[in-house]
């Protein structure tokens, strides 16, 4: 069965550091996205793609955050400087984006991130 | 923005017993309602879903019943088992609208 794949799955860090978070989706979904899930919370979308292209990324800090899908497969999210309230899993999940439809989500293991 | 509450925050079941977990949400326009199951560590892991056009929907042990007149949807699981026990969030999204998710439920199923 084809899985969303994410790496790392663990990044500890200290603050005012780089960090960068990956994920490759399932092989032919075109919708990829970022949410961030804060301990005893439900996910959070940071960000949307539709191939290359952001959709919706309203939820992004921009000033800190930053988000690629240049190929319009795999993603990068990174984080620089990173802040204390960065600490949380990054998780990653696509579909296949049929337009017009809500297709359903399917999640990767996630990224623990722990900024110190 | 939609809004999407759930209750309860933990659930505790005899192992056998049936275990159901409510969720809310605010915008009518809402059309999509997935459950996630998410263990410790691990990315949500869809169990089911449900679309506006129908209102209940069963697989196995698992059903979830749609009220959209009262902006309304539950997970219901029967027969629990100890490897049931996990973190269940509920979502909601509109088609061109982020999907919004609950606060989750701890459910324990003690053997």
């Amino acid at each position: 069965e084809a899985e969303v794949a994410q790496s790392p799955r663990y990044k500890i860090t200290e603050k005012s550091q780089a960090v960068a978070f990956w994920c490759d989706p399932i092989s032919g979904h075109a919708t990829l996205y970022w949410y961030r899930q804060i301990l005893g919370q439900g996910p959070e979308l940071l960000v949307q793609f539709q191939d290359e292209s952001v959709v919706d990324d309203s939820q992004l800090p921009k000033d800190r955050f930053s988000a690629e899908r240049l190929k319009g497969v795999d993603s990068t999210l990174k984080i620089q400087p990173a802040e204390l309230g960065d600490s949380a899993m990054y998780l990653c999940a696509s579909s296949l984006g049929l337009e017009g439809t809500t297709d359903t989500q399917y999640f990767g293991p996630g990224t623990r991130l722990t900024v110190l | 923005g939609e809004n999407v509450e759930q209750h309860p925050s933990t659930l505790s079941v005899q192992e056998g017993d049936s275990a159901v977990i409510k969720c809310t949400y605010s915008d009518s326009a809402s059309n999509y309602f997935p459950w996630y199951k998410q263990e410790l560590g691990k990315g949500p892991q869809l169990i089911i879903d449900i679309r506006s056009n129908v209102g209940e929907k069963k697989d196995q042990r698992i059903a979830v019943t749609l009220n959209k007149t009262a902006k309304h949807f539950s997970l219901h699981i029967t027969e629990t088992q100890p490897e049931d026990s996990a973190v269940y969030f509920c979502a909601a999204k509109v088609t061109l609208g982020d999907m919004r998710f609950g606060a989750g439920t701890r459910l324990t199923v003690k053997p």
